[in-house]
Formats: structure tokens, C-alpha cells, sequence
């Protein structure tokens, strides 16, 4: 399958332990944000999503948490399986009406 | 069911050549993009449309070329004037208007090979 990201920041985790993946973002006016899946040879999926005036939200299996002091956000996925196994990267809006700006990505590998 | 397809899946372009990247969306969204991933890096924005015959360049906009005759179709064309296109390109389409933003929905992707 095609490879994405071979130079990206790597996580490994236990099957079954839980997994945080961060991600720092630029703007401090940024409104809205949102996690991505991306499988190898495959397209981004949407995970979750999170607006400026949350600093929580919970999904399936995922929980996002934004902190707007240090512009920092973060993804945690619980019991975390084989099939989490991707490339995970936050996207953030800027400003209304702008484009969403990408972060590199982060690599999840789960370990058997 | 809706979604946005993007095709074909693997793509060779030999040196001077011109190449077209499909995308179609039947979701009903206004807008639509186009990404270029290189590994290790974030995606890239090429070019956009918020609206049908209306499109605009992104970050890295040279040596490509689309159009935007159809809503549910945003077709990409990777011209000789690109000099690394070898790449995974990927399409998105996204709701637009009002004060919302909206999330993107993504095609499976492109990969383009120059031989």
C-alpha cells in the first residue's frame, strides 16, 4: 500500500492501553478543529470534531481536548486495537471562511 | 450512498506529459479541493472552488490547472510545468455558507507516478 508520512513522529502502544496524540496549533484566533484518520493508500477519514468555545468532546472510543492557552489539542483514543494503527493529523481553521491548515501527522503503530 | 470519488487510483505520467485526475462528489457540497501529500509533511493546498465556474489558487498552485463547469465535478490537470509531481493527491469536498464551518470529506486519493 502507499506509504504516508515515512519521516512523521511515531507512537507505539500496547493493544488494549489507552493512546494520546498531540498536536500544537498556530493561530490563536482558530475556530473550529478536527482529528483525521488516514490508512495507508487510503484518503483522511474524519474522526471528531471540536469548536473554540469546547475544550472537551467525547466520541466513540475517542475524547478531543482543546486547550486554547497553549493552543494545544489533543486525541485520545481508549482501548486502543489494531485497527486504530493510521496516521492521525488535527486540522484547524484559522478564520472563518479560511481553508483548513494541516498538521504533518503522527504515526500510531499498536503493538500486539 | 454519497461520497466523493476520485479516480484513477494509480496514475503514470511520463516526462512532458499532461494528466487529468478525476474527482466527483454527490454529497451536494459547494466546495471543493484539491491536496498534494509528500511524506512527512502535511497536506498541501493546490487549488479550490467555493462555487461552480469559480476557483482559486492555493499554496502551491503552479504547474496545475482545474475547472469547475459541474458542481459534483472538480477535475484536476497535472501540466509538463510541474517539475516533481510525483505525489498522492487527494480531493476534498466540504459544505460551505453561513457563519459554520464544516469538516471535508475526502476521496480515496491519487497516486501519480512520473515514469
Amino acid at each position: 500500500g502507499e506509504s504516508v508520512g515515512l519521516h512523521l513522529p511515531t507512537l507505539s502502544v500496547q493493544e488494549g492501553d489507552n493512546s494520546i496524540i498531540n498536536c500544537a496549533y498556530s493561530n490563536s484566533a482558530s475556530d473550529y478543529f478536527i482529528w483525521y484518520k488516514q490508512e495507508s493508500g487510503k484518503g483522511p477519514q474524519f474522526i471528531i470534531d471540536i469548536r473554540s468555545n469546547m475544550d472537551k468532546r467525547q466520541g466513540q472510543r475517542v475524547t478531543v481536548l482543546l486547550n486554547k492557552t497553549v493552543k494545544h489539542l489533543s486525541l485520545q483514543i481508549a482501548a486502543t486495537q489494531p485497527g486504530d494503527s493510521a496516521v492521525y493529523f488535527c486540522a484547524e481553521i484559522p478564520n472563518y471562511g479560511q481553508n483548513f491548515v494541516f498538521g504533518p501527522g503522527t504515526r500510531l503503530s499498536v503493538l500486539p | 450512498d454519497g461520497g466523493i470519488t476520485q479516480s484513477p487510483k494509480y496514475l503514470f505520467r511520463k516526462e512532458g506529459q499532461n494528466v487529468t485526475l478525476s474527482c466527483e462528489q454527490n454529497l451536494n457540497h459547494d466546495a471543493m479541493y484539491w491536496y498534494r501529500q509528500d511524506p512527512g509533511q502535511g497536506l498541501r493546498l493546490i487549488y479550490y472552488s467555493q462555487i461552480v465556474n469559480d476557483f482559486q489558487k492555493g499554496d502551491i498552485a503552479e504547474g496545475y490547472s482545474v475547472s469547475r463547469e459541474k458542481k459534483e465535478s472538480f477535475p484536476l490537470t497535472v501540466t509538463s510545468a510541474q517539475k516533481n509531481p510525483t505525489a498522492f493527491y487527494l480531493c476534498a469536498s466540504s459544505q460551505s455558507g453561513g457563519e459554520t464551518n464544516y469538516g471535508y470529506t475526502f476521496g480515496s486519493g491519487t497516486r501519480l507516478t512520473v515514469v
